[in-house]
């Protein structure tokens, strides 16, 4: 089974732009959440995707979004960028069995640089 | 508020040692703690997990211990290899409202 792919792996913008990431989770995942890491903060939860519904939702601005498609297919925007937002931006999926364990499969992230 | 710490940012241990990675926890709700290890350049991976009603778990050349008395959470590594050089996270989840709190993470090197 091919694991969480996520694209692009790193990618450099400038302040005031906006950029969008791309997650594909694992075949029959059908949980999708996102997390930002960085040397400062760590692993922030940012959002959770469930069935293209936003389940649970972390303490960042409204600048950060996402959505779920039906293929179970995500992507995350974060508008309006800051030097603040340079991060490596990670994707996770859960399978059914594991609901309710915490056990993430993460896929490799998305290096953004905001000059 | 809820927390999830480390006792040590930093770990070094000798190729063919045992080692032991803590973590103190705060949330009394959390059902379970799990432990992930990220190399470098990659995406943090599930090691193994153990749920708030036991107080030892065994992997592969891995063991979690839960004590709830005093809110602390460990990972022992038997006979330390080079693969096993990582940051090492904790992290407690509680089912009730799907969150989720990551540790600081400790990084593991191993002297050859």
């Amino acid at each position: 089974k091919a694991g969480v792919t996520q694209t692009p792996r790193y990618l450099i913008k400038t302040r005031g732009q906006q950029v969008t990431l791309s997650c594909s989770p694992i075949s029959g995942h059908r949980s999708v959440s996102w997390y930002q890491q960085t040397p400062g903060q760590g692993l922030q939860f940012l959002f959770e995707y469930f069935s293209e519904t936003q389940r649970n939702k972390g303490n960042f601005p409204g600048r950060f979004s996402g959505r779920q498609f039906s293929n179970s297919r995500s992507e995350m925007n974060v508008s309006t960028l800051e030097l603040g937002d340079s991060a490596l931006y990670l994707c996770a999926s859960t399978s059914l069995a594991a609901e309710g364990t915490g056990e993430l499969f993460f896929g490799e992230g998305s290096r953004l640089t905001v000059l | 508020g809820e927390s999830v710490g480390l006792h040590l940012p930093t770990l070094s241990v000798q190729e063919g040692d045992n080692s032991i990675i803590n973590c103190a926890y705060s949330n009394s709700a959390s059902d379970y703690f799990i432990w992930y290890k990220q190399e470098s350049g990659k995406g943090p991976q599930f090691i193994i997990d153990i749920r708030s009603n036991m107080d030892k778990r065994q992997g592969q050349r891995v063991t979690v211990l839960l004590n709830k008395t005093v809110k602390h959470l460990s990972l022992q590594i038997a006979a330390t290899q080079p693969g096993d050089s990582a940051v090492y996270f904790c992290a407690e989840y509680d089912s009730s409202a799907s969150k989720i709190i990551f540790g600081s993470g400790t990084r593991l090197s191993i002297r050859p």
